[in-house]
């Protein structure tokens, strides 16, 4: 069957690093999507891997190794604005999207 | 603003109502899609259609249904609705559909509750 794994729930300081890990299994594989979402609204697209390495966006980057099959979203020098739910997604063989069930990233002062 | 928009915001219900929940998207996207989103479980697909005049079923299309009578609407329809129904709903676009990298974008949510 196909799974998308991740934490349920992470805690990390405002000011410092926090790398969430997602571990998927999907008939096929087209790419990896990480989704931010704040509480009570909708989910906003923040980055998408296909290839291995690491993609840096500003203070987040995403890595991906497909022969792992695994990704994390590094999120770096941490906002409070920052404090959501992180939801990773991957693309099967259909080019639909299997999505894991997001971890809540608490930021602490 | 461009975007997509949902309506309503937020509904209460009481089952075996039939309730068409509204999504509209002016980005001239040819893919929409019908997700549900409940604590603890990922985004649920419903159903999805991939062009004007075609629809397919997702994950969880029991007691649903869809119409895409044009490019920029896509609604839900709960024929009687259920209380295992009280969700959120999202509807999303997304522009290349079959294509690796194509980026759904999604509209606010309804909040719904079916009593």
């Amino acid at each position: 069957g196909q799974n998308i794994d991740q934490p349920t729930e992470m805690t990390a300081t405002e000011g410092a690093i926090v790398q969430i890990n997602c571990t998927y299994q999907t008939s096929g594989f087209n790419g990896l999507f990480w989704y931010q979402q704040h509480a009570g609204e909708a989910p906003t697209f923040l980055s998408y891997n296909v290839l291995d390495g690491l993609e840096e966006k500003g203070r987040f980057s995403s890595f991906l190794s497909r022969s792992k099959g695994y990704s994390y979203l590094l999120l770096k020098e941490l906002q409070m604005k920052d404090s959501a739910s992180y939801l990773c997604a991957a693309m099967d063989s259909n080019y639909q999207l299997i999505w894991g069930a997001g971890t809540k990233l608490i930021i602490k002062p | 603003i461009a975007g997509i928009t949902q309506a309503p915001t937020s509904q209460i219900l009481a089952a075996g109502r039939r309730m068409t929940l509204r999504c509209t998207q002016d980005m001239r996207h040819n893919a929409m899609y019908w997700y549900r989103q409940d604590l603890g479980l990922g985004l649920r697909l419903i159903h999805y259609s991939n062009t004007a005049g075609t629809t397919g079923k997702g994950e969880v299309p029991d007691g649903y249904s869809v119409s895409r009578a044009n490019t920029d609407d896509f609604p839900l329809t709960l024929a009687s609705a259920v209380p295992s129904q009280t969700s959120v709903y999202f509807c999303a676009s997304s522009d290349s559909p079959g294509l690796a990298a194509d980026t759904q974008y999604f509209g606010p949510g309804t909040r719904l509750t079916v009593l």
